[in-house]
């Protein structure tokens, strides 16, 4: 079955500091993975994917994240954070469900806390 | 309106109570999904529709109903619902025509059981 952590619950960064939000996954193949982001009172908004090739991807809002095989993890950066980035972020695993859809496996979240 | 609506965005309801919840999404898709979010626990999926076919989890209570009449309106009918049933309700769609299905997310609707 798949799985994803995201080790860190809490993260408390400084308005124009680096980020690195960690997730790792398990998965018995070839994973899809996504970075979700949600603000207070929101659904989720899609940041970032990854299905295969470079394995350095870029998204929305500044944001990137790596797919490392070799570690089981798909970390998402950003090289210099806003106040508006303060929200949760999760990270997740597709596999195939039924037909045309996915099954998506999130993991817990992590919330994201942006000091001025 | 466009991407994945829900109404209502926020719902009280005693414990005697039936309500339903609704999606509507615009974006052309196949595929729709509606999860729990808990405090403190990671989403979970109740059902999904996909082309006309259901997929539910088997752990969610009989008191959860879905209903897709078409693939652009999704349902969740709610009865004698219990206090721990209070979360936000999120619906999804997605489509088998994009590479690898990625979801859309509705804004949620915040259930609360008294």
């Amino acid at each position: 079955a798949q799985s994803v952590t995201q080790p860190d619950i809490h993260i408390t960064v400084s308005e124009g500091a680096s980020l690195e939000l960690r997730c790792n996954y398990s998965y018995g193949a070839t994973p899809y993975l996504f970075w979700y982001v949600q603000s207070p009172g929101q659904g989720l908004q899609l940041l970032l994917k990854y299905f295969s090739g470079d394995t350095l991807v870029q998204g929305i809002k500044g944001f990137e994240a790596e797919f490392k095989r070799s570690q089981s993890s798909f970390n998402l950066r950003k090289p210099s954070v806003h106040w508006s980035d303060a929200a949760e972020y999760f990270c997740a695993v597709a596999g195939t469900l039924s037909g045309s859809a996915r099954q998506l496996t999130f993991g817990s979240g992590t919330q994201l806390t942006v000091l001025p | 309106e466009t991407g994945v609506t829900q109404t209502p965005r926020h719902l009280v309801m005693g414990m005697t109570n039936k309500k339903s919840l609704k999606c509507e999404q615009h974006l052309g898709h196949n595929a729709m999904y509606w999860y729990k979010q808990s405090a403190k626990k990671p989403l979970e999926l109740m059902f999904v529709y996909s082309l006309e076919e259901r997929v539910e989890n088997n752990s969610v209570p009989s008191r959860f109903s879905p209903e897709c009449p078409n693939s652009s309106h999704l349902f969740l009918h709610l009865h004698t619902l219990q206090p721990e049933d209070s979360a936000l309700y999120l619906c999804a769609s997605s489509s088998s025509g994009t590479p690898y299905n990625e979801q859309f997310f509705g804004p949620g609707t915040r259930l609360t059981v008294l």
